[in-house]
């Protein structure tokens, strides 16, 4: 069956650097555009980006245009998120998803001084 | 495009029929999913299309609307089911959702 393994999150001081990366099993990983969806504490669901399954289109939320980037390892089945000059509202939980709707547990990432 | 859920919480008793809304702030045609997120669990993809019900999801859920508004319903609520709802619209880049309905006994 499917599965979304995310990785990489903790704690991280505003300004800096974190890269998340979602390992997929259980299908055709090259098959499938991904998505990366966050949730802050106690609030509800934000899209954060796409990727296509070639790796060859990409889109962002506002929030993290500019930021972020997604991309992805076809040989490796492997999703990445390289979040750069981190807020302090970008403190959230971080899920994968393919475009099936299939769903990762999440990763957190907290940005605190 | 902007995502407007109603209601925020919703009050209904096991066994009972509830209708959740969803409306855009523009016509995304069909182009709108529903989630399903139990607490502390990740989302679960419910409705897609409007009205297509994923793999394994129940038949006491049903999705229509298009256009602009858009309906969840569940009928016969189970213990399971109270939980918060989130739409998402999949006609525009960026992608948006919904603010979330929660649904409380």
């Amino acid at each position: 069956q499917v599965q979304l393994v995310e990785s990489g999150g903790g704690v991280v001081q505003p300004g800096r650097s974190l890269r998340l990366s979602c390992a997929a099993s259980g299908f055709s990983f090259s098959d499938y555009g991904m998505h990366w969806v966050r949730q802050a504490p106690g609030k509800g669901l934000e899209w954060v980006a796409v990727v296509w399954n070639d790796g060859s289109l990409k889109y962002y939320a506002d929030s993290v245009e500019g930021r972020f980037i997604i991309s992805r390892d076809n040989s490796n089945n492997t999703l990445y998120l390289q979040m750069n000059s981190l807020r302090v509202e970008d403190t959230a939980m971080y899920y994968c998803e393919t475009e099936g709707g299939d769903w990762g547990q999440g990763t957190l990432v907290t940005v605190s001084s | 495009i902007v995502m407007t859920q109603s209601p925020a919480t919703l009050s209904v008793s096991p066994g009972e029929r509830a209708t959740l809304s969803c409306r855009a702030s523009q016509s995304i045609l069909r182009n709108l999913t529903w989630y399903q997120q139990r607490p502390g669990r990740s989302p679960r993809l419910l409705i897609y299309d409007a009205s297509t019900r994923a793999t394994g999801i129940p038949a006491r859920f049903s999705g229509s609307g298009s256009g602009t508004e858009f309906t969840l319903a569940i009928s016969s609520l189970q213990s399971e089911d109270f939980a918060a709802y989130y739409c998402q619209q999949y006609n525009n880049w960026p992608l948006s959702f919904g603010q979330g309905t929660r649904l409380e006994i």
